[in-house]
Parts: C-alpha cells; sequence; structure tokens
C-alpha cells in the first residue's frame, strides 16, 4: 500500500514554543491531505484539510491561528502548533488519500508533549 | 454531524474465537474504511468497503449502506490481533474522514 511518513515521530516542548510536525508521502503525490489529533484512548478528532497551493480549511472549533498548516508540495503538509499549551499534548496524525484504487493512508503519528 | 457509534466499546476474546464488530453510521456515506491501530498508534488499513462484501484471510468485511451499517469479522482470533479497530466514514467524496469511537480488542492466549 502507500506510505505517508510524519516527522517527528515525538517531541517534548515548553509552553509557550512552537512545534512544527511534517507529513510526507512517500510514493504518491497528494494534492490534499488531513490532520487528525488523538487523545489518549479517545478516537480521532478531524482537524483540518490541507490543500496544495491554497489555505487550509479547518474543522469547526478548531484555532486556525494556533494550528498553521502549509501544503508546499505535492507531497508534503506541515503543522505547526504555535505557542504551545500543555492542553495541545496530544497524538496528530496526517493522512492522504489514493484515488485509483479509492484508499486513504494514514501515518505513524506524532505524539506531542508539551510541559 | 454524522454520528459514528462502534460496539461493542470493548471486547475479550480467547485465542482462538471469531468475533463481530459493528459500525452505525446516522447519514448516507461514499466512503468507509475499517481500521486496526496497533500499540503504537500506526492505523492499518484493513477494508475500504462502502458496500457489499470482502474477505482477506482471516478477516472480512460487510457493509450495507442502505441500512447504514458496516460488520467486520474477525475468525481464529489471535493475539497480534489485539489494539483498537476503527471504523472511518466519508460523506460526500470530499475525503474528510469521521472516525468512530473505535473497538478495543484483548485477545488472550
Amino acid at each position: 500500500g502507500a506510505v505517508v511518513s510524519q516527522h517527528p515521530s515525538w517531541v517534548i516542548c515548553k509552553s509557550g514554543t512552537s512545534v512544527k510536525i511534517e507529513c510526507r508521502s512517500l510514493d504518491f503525490q497528494a494534492t490534499t491531505m488531513f490532520w487528525y489529533r488523538q487523545f489518549p484512548k479517545q478516537s480521532l478528532m478531524l482537524m483540518a484539510t490541507s490543500n496544495e497551493g491554497s489555505k487550509a480549511t479547518y474543522e469547526q472549533g478548531v484555532e486556525k491561528d494556533k494550528f498553521l498548516i502549509n501544503h508546499a508540495s505535492l507531497t508534503l503538509s506541515t503543522l505547526t502548533v504555535t505557542s504551545a499549551h500543555p492542553e495541545d499534548s496530544s497524538f496528530y496524525i496526517c493522512s492522504a488519500p489514493i484515488s485509483d484504487p479509492y484508499e486513504q493512508y494514514f501515518g505513524p503519528g506524532t505524539r506531542l508533549t508539551v510541559t | 454531524g454524522i454520528q459514528v457509534e462502534q460496539s461493542p466499546p470493548d471486547l475479550i476474546l480467547q485465542e482462538g474465537a471469531n468475533s463481530t464488530l459493528r459500525c452505525n453510521f446516522s447519514d448516507s456515506v461514499n466512503n468507509l474504511q475499517w481500521f486496526h491501530q496497533n500499540p503504537w498508534g500506526q492505523l492499518i488499513n484493513l477494508f475500504y468497503i462502502p458496500s457489499g462484501t470482502k474477505q482477506n484471510g482471516r478477516l472480512s468485511a460487510t457493509t450495507v449502506a442502505t441500512e447504514r451499517y458496516s460488520l467486520l469479522y474477525i475468525s481464529s482470533s489471535q493475539t497480534t490481533d489485539s489494539g483498537v479497530y476503527f471504523c472511518a466514514v466519508d460523506l460526500n467524496n470530499f475525503n474528510k474522514f469521521y472516525f468512530g469511537s473505535g473497538t478495543k480488542l484483548n485477545v488472550k492466549p
């Protein structure tokens, strides 16, 4: 199947700093990617849609100024958590769809801990 | 918004047993996938199944789109099947997946 990678796999940062997470489609191009977050023992919640060459679209309740998304190329989307606070600690997962045959593939996730 | 409900929330099986996991959704969907989340958090694709039945080894899945539910069957379960199983649905082909709450499966040796 298709491969989606994320970097870093885990990160610890101090409160007030910013953290950038990368999501790459390794063997296919993705004009659209998606970012999810998952709290411990909970389900995945869609945060935003990352669109190559245009602005991201955010789900209701997600602060776009806190979670900056940039889709700079057909294989790379980045999520920057700005001015991180302990409540931003979570597991962040990206995904990208392929169309033929249709299926959506998920990255391995990035565990963010804000101290 | 769409509601995606999975049952049971928790399931404990003895190795070798069979099980059925259910996913109910409140609206018509264009896409539906089943995933297994391993202990490290990686989501592993099991089935893309907006309708019909598919089988892959000991796993099979059936989606009855008109009745808004999907089933995942696990036969002859193994300890490596342990983890959380999610179904996720896409309403309108925008590729935005909404996840169910998951079924946590524990297969004991």
